[in-house]
């Protein structure tokens, strides 16, 4: 199984609104990545949790919240979100933070409004 | 900080051959990847570079300098499915990074 899955694959939320973004991978991998990508621009790394501990956060603000229950799943909490954070949220996942080769889930293209 | 320039959009034909070429500035550079990306899906990996020189995988073939801070993506005999963005990306420090991308070229190849 070489896949990283997403769910929903599109989510439409109001401002005061909480929702969650799901990802799973059944690799083994234990490093997994949050990445954002507006349309047409290239995606950008949010968060990075590594061995189920956050590694790296990209300044990015609070109405983002990461949660990382154990080493398959990575959750993306929103609240308060603003309709700029309408983009594709893309998950991805590698074999440790030095693997090389990450792969991508299809993403959660998220509206806003 | 890091600097990652790529065209931002190039045409080719079906059978040819096409270059697409990134520069980049880093600090602490820790490899090189090239990603193809279809309208509306996730970003797929097609090379990895860390040493210089060229690596080839079928038709993708992909080359690094890093004393000149420079790349490129070499796709032959193209195929229309070869239409999409290709990202270079640099991962910056030995651990505790991921990638950063490039804005990415969009190549579209026509019969």
């Amino acid at each position: 199984d070489t896949e990283v899955t997403q769910t929903p694959k599109h989510l439409v939320m109001g401002m005061t609104n909480k929702k969650s973004l799901k990802c799973e991978q059944h690799m083994g991998h234990r490093a997994m990545y949050w990445y954002k990508q507006k349309a047409k621009k290239p995606p950008e790394l949010m968060f990075v949790y590594s061995y189920e501990k956050l590694s790296i956060n990209e300044s990015v603000p609070s109405r983002f919240s990461p949660e990382c229950p154990n080493s398959s799943l990575l959750n993306l909490h929103l609240h308060a979100l603003q309709p700029e954070d309408s983009a594709l949220y893309l998950c991805a996942s590698s074999q440790d933070q030095s693997a090389y080769e990450q792969y991508f889930g299809p993403g959660t293209r998220l509206t806003v409004t | 900080g890091q600097n990652i320039d790529q065209p931002t959009e190039m045409t080719a034909t079906e059978g040819a051959i096409v270059q697409i070429n990134c520069t980049y500035q880093t600090s602490g550079f820790n490899g090189l990847f090239w990603y193809q990306q279809h309208a509306g899906e996730a970003p797929t990996f097609l090379s990895y570079n860390v040493l210089d020189g060229l690596e080839e995988k079928g038709r993708f073939s992909s080359f690094l300098s890093r004393s000149k801070g420079y790349s490129y993506l070499l796709l032959k005999e193209l195929q229309m499915k070869d239409s999409a963005s290709y990202l270079c990306a640099v991962r910056e420090r030995q651990a505790g990074t991921a990638l950063i991308f490039g804005k990415g070229t969009t190549l579209s190849v026509s019969s």
